[in-house]
């Protein structure tokens, strides 16, 4: 089955800096890649998402870039916020997510 | 739109009880609903996928016996929580798909029910 890793496990920015989470995929058939925001004792709210006939996909201050032949994909976030502070999640898909492990991410005002 | 609700949002019960989780969509046709479990400062684990209408599919590792899914309508699916036991206790979260949206990936998560088996 798939397979996800994320990296880092915990990431902390300084307000205004960028925030990069890095994640790769076993699966060379997985063809649909979101990523999560979930905020402690909450549901994960989808807040990009982006799919295999894509490199780059950008909304506002989040983008996220995947290359297919290294099987790797990433989130990027621009202008960091302290209400950016959760724990994000990339996730592959073919017909079920696969989730990675997580990243939680503290904005230092 | 796409909101998902699950009842309850918490619940307590002690051992050897049976727990019933409701996962709904409440503005849109799910056919496939997932139930998820998430233990504290993890990742979300895949437990089944529900189809409408037909058996759930589960996960390797996931006692089907002691996790009941029903999926008996479009817009709502069951997870019972069988004879529960402390190692039971967890955080068990459900998604659905718009089975009516051109975008079939996409889950819509609800809200999470947090079980606490005493």
């Amino acid at each position: 089955g798939e397979n996800v890793e994320q990296h880092p496990s915990t990431l902390s920015v300084q307000e205004g800096d960028s925030a990069v989470i890095k994640c790769t995929y076993s699966d060379s058939a997985s063809n649909y890649f979101p990523w999560y925001k979930q905020e402690l004792g909450k549901r994960p709210q989808l807040i990009i998402d982006i799919r295999s006939n894509v490199g780059e996909k950008k909304d506002q201050r989040i983008a996220v870039t995947l290359n297919k032949t290294a099987k790797h994909f990433s989130l990027h976030i621009t202008e960091t916020q302290p209400e950016d502070s959760a724990v994000y999640f990339c996730a592959a898909t073919l017909q079920k997510l696969t989730f990675g492990t997580g990243t939680r991410l503290t904005i230092i005002p | 739109g796409a909101v998902v609700s699950q009842h309850p949002s918490r619940v307590i019960c002690k051992s050897g009880t049976s727990v019933k989780i409701e996962c709904r969509s409440l503005d849109f046709q799910a056919t496939t609903m997932f139930w998820y479990r998430q233990f504290p400062k993890k990742s979300l684990m895949l437990m089944a996928t529900s189809n409408e209408g037909s058996k759930a599919t589960y996960e390797q590792g996931v006692e089907k016996d002691k996790f009941l899914i029903n999926h008996a309508s479009l817009t709502l699916s069951t997870l019972t929580v069988t004879s529960a036991h402390p190692e039971d206790s967890s955080f068990y979260i459900c998604s659905a798909r718009d089975s009516g949206s051109g975008s079939m990936e996409t889950q819509y998560f609800g809200p999470g029910t947090r079980l606490l088996v005493l």
